[in-house]
């Protein structure tokens, strides 16, 4: 079954303690996206990747790191996470051409205290 | 900048009731434009996009959304909802320039009433 893959779905963490939140999709798609949902903010992107190797800010990068090492997988890194990211995230990947729409994973809803 | 705005938050409709949602965009050159959906507690999923020829394009669900350049807006459309639309629904543009950003809109929350 053609799907991207986040783990873990839920997370609980404290200020300051390294966290990566890993994202896989087996569609072969050479685009990847991490995305943050904030109440009233929508779908904010952090990072995206266009091909292996290749990464790029979004909007909202501070405070996140990302890597491409392979085509399958681009895993979310918060090397000091802080409260203000606390928030729900979702992985998600595509064709790569910019008429392809997005295959979203299941969402990773972190809470640091 | 790109941008897309979503003028409703928040939606409540009876069921069989005419659905609406407002989008528009900032964005100077060729975009392509998508409406995802999310229902309660599942990821986003596509409902339908447009990348050209007829502005009006039909999705699943019975769902269409008009493209109107003259007014850089994509408005979605339902004639008869269900419970089952019950979802949070988002716009998002994407510049033929700007091939790795997908924008979001703030998203619209529709609740169905039975």
């Amino acid at each position: 079954e053609a799907q991207v893959t986040q783990n873990p779905r839920y997370l609980i963490t404290v200020t300051g303690k390294k966290l990566t939140v890993t994202c896989s999709q087996n569609m072969n798609h050479e685009y990847m996206s991490w995305y943050r949902q904030d109440p009233g903010l929508g779908l904010r992107q952090i990072y995206y990747s266009m091909n292996v190797e290749v990464t790029d800010k979004g909007d909202v990068p501070e405070g996140y790191k990302v890597s491409r090492k392979e085509k399958r997988n681009f895993p979310l890194i918060l090397e000091s996470p802080s409260p203000n990211q606390t928030s729900l995230y979702f992985c998600a990947s595509s064709l790569g051409s910019y008429n392809s729409p997005l295959h979203f994973g299941n969402g990773t809803r972190l809470t640091v205290t | 900048a790109q941008s897309v705005s979503q003028h409703n938050h928040h939606v409540i409709l009876s069921e069989a009731a005419s659905l609406e949602l407002g989008c528009n965009y900032s964005y100077g050159g060729t975009v392509n434009l998508f409406w995802y959906v999310q229902y309660p507690g599942q990821h986003l999923q596509l409902l339908l996009k447009y990348f050209s020829g007829d502005p009006l394009v039909k999705g699943i669900k019975g769902f269409e959304a008009e493209f109107i350049k003259s007014k850089f807006s994509f408005n979605l459309r339902k004639p008869s909802v269900q419970w089952s639309d019950t979802a949070e629904y988002f716009c998002a543009v994407i510049g033929s320039s700007n091939t790795g950003k997908l924008i979001f809109g703030q998203g619209t929350t529709l609740q169905v009433k039975p």
